[in-house]
C-alpha cells in the first residue's frame, strides 16, 4: 500500500495569509490526526478526524481548522498566519479498531515570513 | 503541563553498546505506549509499542520496559547500530479510546562507529 502522501512538502507564506495543507492517508485507513512540529515543543497533537468527524481538539487557536472528506482526505487550515505557525506540520492515519500505531506522512515544512 | 517527558535532550552511544532511552509519564489514565523513531525531513516512523497490561516487549534488537507504578518507561537498543541515529520519540495513548497521542519532546540517539 501507498503510505501517508502530505502536500506540499514546502511552503513560505507570509504573516496574515492563510494556508491548506492537504493529507491523503493509507488506503483503507479512516481515521487522521494532524500535529504540529517545533524544536521548542516537539510534536503537538492539532486535531484527529474520523469518518468526516472531528474526533478530538488539542490547544491551539480557533484559526486552525481541519476538514475530513468522504475518502478520508484530510485539510488542515490556518488563517491570520503569524510568525510562530512556522513548523513541520505531520499527518497520521490509522485503521480504525484498537490499533494506536499511526502512520506518519513526511511532513509539510511551513515558513512564515 | 508536559505529560509525557523525555528529559535527556541527546544520547551518545558507541556501536555495538546498547541505547537507553527514557521517558517518564504523569497521567495515570495513559494505557499505551509507543516509541516512534525520527529522521531529519521523514515523518516520524513506528518502531514499537506497549501496553499497560505488561512490563516488557521486544521486537529484535529494540526493548520497551514499563514500569506503571514509577510512571516510567524505556527503550533498550541492543546492539546499537550507526543507522539507529535518529530523534526517538515517546508517547502516550489513553483516556477513551481517543487516537490522540501525547508525544514527548524527542531524544537525538547518535551511534558512533
Amino acid at each position: 500500500k501507498a503510505g501517508v502522501t502530505q502536500t506540499p512538502r514546502y511552503l513560505i507564506k507570509t504573516r496574515g495569509q492563510q494556508v491548506t495543507l492537504s493529507c491523503s492517508p493509507i488506503s483503507g485507513h479512516r481515521s487522521v490526526s494532524w500535529y504540529q512540529q517545533t524544536p521548542g515543543q516537539g510534536l503537538q497533537f492539532l486535531f484527529e478526524y474520523f469518518s468526516e468527524t472531528q474526533r478530538n481538539k488539542g490547544n491551539f487557536p480557533g484559526r486552525f481548522s481541519g476538514r475530513q472528506f468522504s475518502n478520508s482526505r484530510s485539510e488542515m487550515n490556518v488563517s491570520t498566519l503569524e510568525l510562530g505557525d512556522s513548523a513541520l506540520y505531520l499527518c497520521a492515519s490509522t485503521e480504525r479498531g484498537p490499533s494506536y500505531e499511526q502512520y506518519f506522512g513526511p511532513g509539510t515544512r511551513l515558513t512564515v515570513t | 503541563d508536559q505529560q509525557v517527558k523525555q528529559n535527556s535532550p541527546s544520547l551518545s552511544v558507541q556501536e555495538g553498546r546498547i541505547s537507553i532511552l527514557n521517558c517518564d509519564y504523569t497521567n495515570s489514565m495513559f494505557d499505551y505506549f509507543l516509541w516512534y523513531k525520527k529522521y531529519p525531513a521523514e515523518g516520524p516512523t513506528f518502531l514499537i509499542s506497549i501496553s499497560s497490561i505488561k512490563d516488557k516487549n521486544e521486537d529484535g534488537r529494540f526493548t520497551v520496559f514499563l514500569n506503571k507504578s514509577a510512571k516510567h518507561l524505556s527503550l533498550h537498543i541492543v546492539p546499537s547500530q550507526p543507522g539507529d541515529s535518529a530523534v526517538y520519540f515517546c508517547a502516550a495513548v489513553g483516556q477513551g479510546g481517543s487516537e490522540k497521542l501525547v508525544f514527548g519532546k524527542g531524544t537525538k540517539l547518535t551511534v558512533n562507529p
